[in-house]
């Protein structure tokens, strides 16, 4: 089955604790994104990789890390968590065929750092 | 950088009736225009996407149209159900750089029975 995956799901931490979140997705999509979701502001980038090795700052990126060693994982890391990074995060997968970029989300993850 | 705005944030239906979000964008190169739908504790997915090179795509009761010269595209829902109640996101990209989507910040449709 195709999909995208993240873990965990859930998550409650304190602050200055460094975090990991995994994704990884099974499509051999070249492309991912980690995207946070905030009442009102809707989906906000945080950063996108267009392949291994390539990662690109997005709209909000203050505060996260990527990296894409492999085409099917890109975690996010969060090296000192702060409470303003509580939020609801997706990874997404996608590639370009026929002019459409269709982008995949994971399940999400709902991190809350007090 | 691609600016997507959303108008209304909120919109509130009579079960039947047709429901019609319009975004308006702000790259002339975006050319690439999907929308997806979140529903309640659920991940954002595509239901219906537009390139720049068609004017009007319809999906059974949902459709989109693109006006390029105002820079604006809209989601139309006809005989709208209970489960068209959502979050719906459009979304704006170019198929040269770096494909970045731009998400709007999305509209609550509530379907009243």
């Amino acid at each position: 089955e195709a999909q995208v995956t993240q873990n965990p799901r859930y998550l409650i931490t304190v602050t200055g604790k460094k975090l990991t979140v995994t994704c990884s997705q099974n499509m051999n999509h070249e492309y991912m994104s980690w995207y946070r979701q905030d009442p009102g502001l809707g989906l906000r980038q945080i950063y996108y990789s267009m392949n291994v090795e390539v990662t690109d700052k997005g709209d909000v990126p203050e505060g996260y890390k990527v990296s894409r060693k492999e085409k099917r994982n890109f975690p996010l890391i969060l090296e000192s968590p702060s409470p303003n990074q509580t939020s609801l995060y997706f990874c997404a997968s996608s590639t370009w065929t026929s002019g459409r970029h269709e982008q995949y989300f994971g399940p999400g993850t709902r991190l809350t750092v007090t | 950088g691609e600016n997507v705005e959303q108008h209304p944030s909120t919109l509130s239906v009579q079960e039947g009736d047709s429901a019609v979000i319009k975004c308006t964008y702000s790259d002339s190169a975006s050319n690439y225009f999907p929308w997806y739908k979140q529903e309640l504790g659920k991940r954002p997915q595509l239901i219906i996407d537009i390139r720049s090179n068609v004017g009007e795509k319809k999906d059974q009761r949902i459709a989109v149209t693109l006006n390029k010269t105002a820079k604006h595209f809209s989601l139309h829902i006809t005989e709208t159900q209970p489960e068209d109640s959502a979050v719906y996101f459009c979304a704006a990209s170019s198929a040269y750089g770096n494909n970045r989507l731009a998400f709007g910040k999305g509209n609550q449709v509530v379907v009243i029975p």
